[in-house]
């Protein structure tokens, strides 16, 4: 089975502070996602890769970068955390090309609070 | 780009009701259609998908029929258990386009004994 790997579950930091959400992938997937999940609003696209070290922007890229240096890890970097950040985020990755309709594999979520 | 309207929940249901969770879209091209399941303190998981017009997912009990002429794609299951609780998310994919799948808001599902 995929596995989808979130380094935390749980995570408290203070505003303004450099936030990194990691996540790792072990089944050999070109893309990468990071999503965040609002009550009411579902689930919102950050950032994607298609690859190692691409990126493309989201819906909701503002306050957040990403990096991908190796094709097993996608990070998601918060520059300044705020409490408007405060959320559950997810990470997902999904065989195949840019073009595929392969389904998604999901982590089991980062719930971060911002304080 | 693509975009979904999912009925509002939560759905509350006693064991062995029937359910069915409205999806409607809206889609440029020709999307594949998906319902993801997220349990309770998990990530999103695939339920089912469909990829062509009058195509039937299943899975679990669970089944969705890809209506091109009513751009619906809604979840039925014809008894549901309490281990059924969960939230559904209904998800078009924008095949043709960026082959990125847009995501409803949710429906949460809560199955009583």
């Amino acid at each position: 089975d995929v596995k989808v790997t979130q380094s935390s579950r749980y995570l408290v930091k203070r505003t303004g502070e450099k936030v990194f959400l990691e996540c790792v992938q072990d089944m050999d997937h070109e893309n990468m996602f990071w999503y965040r999940q609002d009550p009411g609003l579902g689930l919102r696209l950050i950032y994607f890769s298609y690859d190692v070290k691409m990126k493309e922007k989201g819906d909701i890229p503002e306050g957040y970068s990403v990096s991908r240096e190796k094709k097993e890890r996608f990070s998601l970097i918060l520059e300044s955390a705020s409490t408007n950040q405060t959320s559950m985020y997810l990470c997902a990755s999904r065989s195949g090309t840019v073009a595929t309709n392969e389904k998604l594999f999901f982590g089991s979520g980062t719930q971060l609070s911002v304080l | 780009g693509n975009s979904v309207t999912q009925m509002e929940g939560p759905v509350t249901l006693s064991e062995e009701a029937f359910l069915t969770i409205n999806c409607t879209y809206t889609a440029t091209g020709y999307p594949s259609l998906f319902w993801y399941v997220q349990y309770p303190g998990e990530g999103l998981q695939l339920l089912l998908k469909a990829t062509k017009a009058d195509d039937k997912g299943s899975n679990k009990g669970f089944e969705a029929t890809y209506r091109k002429e009513t751009t619906s794609f809604h979840l039925e299951k014809g008894s549901v258990q309490v281990s059924d609780s969960a939230v559904y998310f209904c998800a078009p994919l924008d095949s043709g386009g960026s082959y990125i799948p847009t995501f409803g808001r949710g429906t949460s599902l809560i199955v009583h004994p």
